[in-house]
């Protein structure tokens, strides 16, 4: 089955810089790749996500880029602010969101 | 409107005594629906999933169990709880590719 590794662990940024997730996947299968977002005791909430036939995909502040030869995939966040601040989750699928499987999630601290 | 309900929102047990968290949709019909199971400062596991009624797949072997009596309404259950059973238990309902969590049940067996 599918298996997504996620990296780094915890991340610690000043307000206004930028901020990088990286996740890899096992499953050659995969076609959605979405993230999420989880503030503290909150629900994990949907902010992106991309499908295996595009590379890039932007909205705001946020964009998700995806290698499919390398099965890697990333989440930029620029001019990052306190608000920002969560448990970011990548996840892949290899049925159009069918079974989702889930990174192990990135702490975010935006220092203002 | 198209909404999840889980509850409770947080329950304290014994070890040994049962277990009974329940989750419906509104706004939709025949939807997937999932468990998932968060550990402290962990990621989310995927327990069971379902594509209709009374049709339950399990992805790791357990003491928890989970059913579907009813098109909107999925139920996760225990015999018997056991320590290792702690944490923040999520229903998630399938909304096209992404998914909608419930609020969430944080458990805590004792």
């Amino acid at each position: 089955g599918e298996n997504v590794e996620q990296h780094p662990s915890t991340l610690s940024v000043q307000e206004g810089d930028s901020a990088v997730i990286k996740c890899t996947y096992s499953d050659s299968a995969s076609n959605y790749f979405p993230w999420y977002k989880q503030e503290l005791g909150k629900r994990p909430q949907l902010i992106i996500d991309i499908r295996s036939n595009v590379g890039e995909k932007k909205d705001q502040r946020i964009a998700v880029t995806l290698n499919k030869t390398a099965k890697h995939f990333s989440l930029h966040i620029t001019e990052t602010q306190p608000e920002d601040s969560a448990v970011y989750f990548c996840a892949a699928s290899p049925t159009g969101g069918f079974k989702t499987i889930f990174g192990a999630g990135t702490r975010l601290f935006v220092k203002a | 409107s198209q909404t999840i309900h889980q509850w409770p929102a947080t329950l304290v047990q014994p070890v040994g005594s049962p277990l009974s968290l329940e989750c419906t949709v509104e706004g939709t019909s025949n939807p997937n629906l999932y468990w998932y199971r968060q550990a402290a400062g962990r990621g989310l596991q995927l327990l069971f999933y379902s594509v209709g009624i009374g049709q339950i797949s399990s992805e790791v072997p357990q003491n928890l169990s989970a059913s579907r009596p009813q098109d909107r309404q999925f139920i996760l259950s225990s015999k018997k709880l056991l320590l290792s059973d702690s944490g923040f238990y999520l229903c998630a309902w399938q909304v096209g590719y992404g998914y909608t969590f419930g609020s969430g049940t944080r458990l805590t067996v004792v």
